[in-house]
């Protein structure tokens, strides 16, 4: 268990469709990733924050946007759903913003959109 | 944010040492090396991290040659379940905003009995 919490584990919807998927980082850890990972791809970064502000943007679609909240969770709304956005999205948290700490990665939200 | 190339597969046996390469040509001088393992449909785990020479810990060691253009991760003695994508991420430590976490495609290590 790396202590990252993401919420739901499931979710199906249909395209059109708004969801939002929910991360709480290990305690203590106040940078959160955000990365989607489709069938047989690697982990494409999406955005970072670090202490509710945003710190890095990666190839996030317009129609998907974040945000950390002060009790350090995080959230990652994903607006007209496609089927190409069908995938696993995992969260990460680390105890700094750069890559000198290890970062711990949550068990995913695997995304199925019908 | 230096990119880095690692070979997309390889296939190993049980008992047997297995090193994967990962070339960085552009690493800049404040960047580390860190390497993650991912099993199917779980998040990626951290394995080692490095700046210089060798690294040791309980699951792999990590050798970076003087020039950091390459890093070698070892993992000794592999079984059946060390099958899994291996990452190796190439970054900034100083916080910037290129300090962010980047994975390319990996490398799909296969241990057979």
């Amino acid at each position: 268990d790396s202590g990252v919490t993401q919420t739901p584990k499931h979710l199906i919807t249909a395209t059109g469709q708004r969801v939002t998927l929910r991360c709480s980082p290990r305690s203590g850890d106040l940078s959160v990733y955000w990365y989607q990972q489709s069938l047989d791809q690697g982990l494409q970064f999406l955005i970072q924050y670090y202490n509710g502000e945003e710190r890095a943007k990666g190839n996030i679609l317009e129609r998907f946007s974040a945000q950390q909240f002060p009790d350090l969770h995080s959230e990652l709304n994903l607006s007209s759903l496609e089927l190409g956005d069908s995938a696993l999205y995992f969260c990460a948290s680390s105890v700094a913003m750069d890559l000198n700490t290890e970062a711990f990665f949550g068990q995913g939200t695997r995304l199925t959109v019908v | 944010l230096a990119k880095t190339t690692q070979p997309i597969s390889m296939d190993s046996y049980e008992g047997q040492e297995v090193n994967i390469t990962c070339s960085h040509n552009n690493i800049a001088t404040n960047d580390y090396i860190t390497w993650y393992q991912q099993f199917p449909s779980q998040g990626p785990r951290f394995i080692i991290q490095g700046y210089k020479t060798k690294v040791t810990n309980e699951v792999a060691s990590l050798f970076i040659p003087a020039d950091r253009k390459s890093s070698t991760l070892s993992l000794p003695r592999v079984s059946l379940s060390d099958t899994a994508v291996y990452y190796c991420l190439v970054g900034a430590g100083d916080g910037g905003s290129q300090g962010n976490l980047i994975f390319g495609k990996g490398t799909k290590l296969s241990v057979k009995p």
